[in-house]
């Protein structure tokens, strides 16, 4: 199992601030198979990035990815008040897909 | 539009079976893979198992491989986690959703179902 390890835990800032976020996988993952989701609370989740870099339909340009291998990185450039929720990484490239522990955005 | 929706949820005590489907709506199912994910209260997200459109491969996590199984009716487009043998550490909301094999992503998510394991 591949597992995925996200830092850091929760991350605190301002609106209009820049976001990273990282995570960590045990084992080297094909860019093609490697995706992060928002979930805010009391809703399902939503793809936000997939292939590692690509943006899912519908979402802003300030959410961007990027990595290989191991380490993989999500941004975003300028934090708007819908943004402060849980971000997922999850890899596909094992028959057992696994997601990373989660990290809170939460407002300073 | 694509909908999923899941249904059978519930309160089950320790040691008992609960049947979970997904109403697909707004694709062609069979042409889908499709998954299962759970979310434990106040937890992350634990991904159970996919099966791909004609029901003939399926992978499931190892946490949960010979307590739930994973099947599809693609004649009623419908989804389906047998779950047997639950423990309280199975309480959690399931989540179905689709898997895009084209530019590999789960795109569309239900809503999600709780299920309470509880004396």
């Amino acid at each position: 199992e591949i597992v995925l390890t996200q830092s850091p835990g929760t991350l605190s800032l301002s609106p209009g601030e820049r976001a990273t976020l990282s995570c960590r996988a045990s084992q080297s993952v094909r860019t093609i198979y490697f995706a992060w989701y928002q979930q805010k609370p009391g809703q399902a989740p939503r793809v936000l990035i997939y292939g590692t870099s690509n943006r899912a339909p519908g979402i802003p340009v300030r959410f961007s990815g990027s990595g290989s291998g191991t380490d993989f990185t999500l941004t975003i450039t300028r934090l708007e008040p819908e943004d402060f929720a849980v971000y997922y990484c999850q890899q596909y490239y094992s028959s057992q897909w696994t997601f990373g522990q989660g990290t809170k955005v939460e407002i300073k | 539009q694509v909908q999923l929706v899941e249904s059978g949820g519930g309160l089950v005590k320790p040691g008992g079976s609960l049947r979970l489907s997904c109403a697909a709506s707004g694709f062609t199912f069979k042409d889908y893979y499709m998954s299962w994910i759970r979310q434990a209260p106040g937890k992350g997200l634990e991904w159970l198992s996919y099966i791909n459109g004609g029901g003939s491969t399926i992978f499931s996590a190892d946490s949960v491989k010979g307590r739930f199984t994973t099947s599809r009716d693609n004649t009623k487009n419908s989804l389906h986690l047998q779950m047997s043998s639950l423990r309280a550490e199975d309480t959690a909301v399931y989540y179905c959703a689709r898997y895009n094999w084209n530019d590999e992503m789960l795109d569309y998510w239900g809503q999600g179902v709780l299920v309470t394991v509880s004396s």
